[in-house]
Formats: C-alpha cells, structure tokens, sequence
C-alpha cells in the first residue's frame, strides 16, 4: 500500500512568486491535513480537508490556501512568497476523524526555499 | 491555547543506555498523545499513541506515559541503539476547536553513540 506521496521534494523560488505543492493521500483517506515546519517555530498546522471541505485552518495568512479534490488528492499554495515561508511543508492523511483513530500518517515533504 | 513543551531540546548517550525524554501540555483538554520519531530531512512515523482514557502504551522497546491531569507525558527507551538517533516529537490532539490537528512540541534531538 503506497504511503502518502508529496510533490515536488524540493524547489526554490523567489520573493514575490506563488508555488503550488501536491499531496496524494493513502489510498481510502478522505482527510488530508498541512503542517509546516520550520527551526524556529517548528511545526505548525495549516488546515485539514475532508471530502473537498476544510475543517479546520491555523493561524496563517490569507497568502496560504489549500483545496482537495474529488479523488483525495489536496494542493496548497502561497501566494506572494517572503523569506519567512522557507520551511518543510508535510501533508498527513487519515482516513476518521483524528479523536477517534488518532492515526495520522505523513509524507516526507516538500522543501522550500525562498531567495 | 494548547501549547506543549518539550525537555531537553538535544540529548546524547552512549549505546546501550536507558533514557526518559519528556512532554508537557498546559490544557488536559485532549483526545490524545502520540509521540513520533523524524529523521533528518524526512517526514513523520508515528511511534505510540495514547488515548486520553489511557495510562501508558508500549511497542518493544518504547514505553509511553501519559498523566493527563499534570499535563505530562514520558517516552523511556530502553537500552538504547544508533539506530534510534532521530529527532523525537511529542503531539497532542487538543478538544477545542474542531479537533483535526495536532499541537506538536520542538521535539528532542537524540544522539546515540557507539
């Protein structure tokens, strides 16, 4: 059973550029959650989707969003990159509600670093 | 808020060596405790998760537990290995607001030497 698998693994991007990552869930998971993680701050969630809706979203700037599509599968984005968004950013799935099973299940990530 | 702390941020032993590394939270509000391993440049594995209901939890040679009510959680691991060098992250699953999120501390650098 393949695990969660996020693209791309790595990329660099400017100030002011957007970027998209991609996250494909085990396959069963309907919930998909976003965490970045960075020295400082460590990790942080950014929102949690389940069938096509988010349910829940952290403290985070308006500049990141996220959607999940019919299939599981979840895309977030940042819009107009600042060098404090440099981070590793993981996706979870879990196929309940984290009360219930507490199973959450990550992919290795995508690095991002902004110049 | 939730928040959870971890001490100490780094610890080295030597092989062989039994060792505690601990967690705190400030709201006993939770679902549950889990504790993950991550290794550098890597994701999450999830090592043991401990309802709110339960006391401890153990898998081989790791053994957690939870006190729900001083907000405190232990991982003990015993006689020590390289293998288990890793970062250690302890996460709780907070009751407020919806629930489908984990508040994780900084975790602790292990280092296990030869």
């Amino acid at each position: 059973k393949a695990g969660v698998t996020q693209t791309p693994r790595y990329l660099i991007k400017t100030r002011g550029q957007q970027v998209t990552l991609s996250c494909s869930p085990i396959s069963g998971h309907r919930s998909v959650s976003w965490y970045q993680q960075t020295p400082g701050q460590g990790l942080q969630f950014l929102f949690e989707y389940f069938s096509e809706t988010q349910r829940n979203k952290g403290n985070f700037p308006g500049r990141f969003s996220g959607r999940q599509f019919s299939n599981s599968r979840s895309e977030m984005n940042v819009s107009t990159l600042e060098l404090g968004d440099s981070a590793l950013y993981l996706c979870a799935s879990s196929w309940d509600r984290l009360a219930l099973t507490g199973e959450l299940f990550f992919g290795e990530g995508s690095r991002l670093t902004v110049l | 808020k939730q928040e959870v702390t971890q001490i100490p941020a780094a610890l080295s032993v030597p092989e062989g060596e039994n060792l505690v590394l601990n967690c705190s939270f400030t709201d006993s509000a939770i679902y549950n405790l889990q504790w993950f391993r991550q290794d550098p440049g890597k994701g999450l594995t999830s090592l043991l998760l401990i309802q709110s209901s339960q006391r401890e939890q153990t898998s081989g040679r790791l053994n957690a537990s939870l006190d729900k009510s001083s907000g405190r959680s232990t991982l003990y691991i015993a006689a020590s290995q390289p293998g288990d060098s890793a970062t250690y992250l302890c996460a709780v699953n907070p009751r407020e607001g919806g629930s489908e999120k984990l508040v994780f501390g900084k975790g602790t650098k292990l280092t296990v030497n030869p």
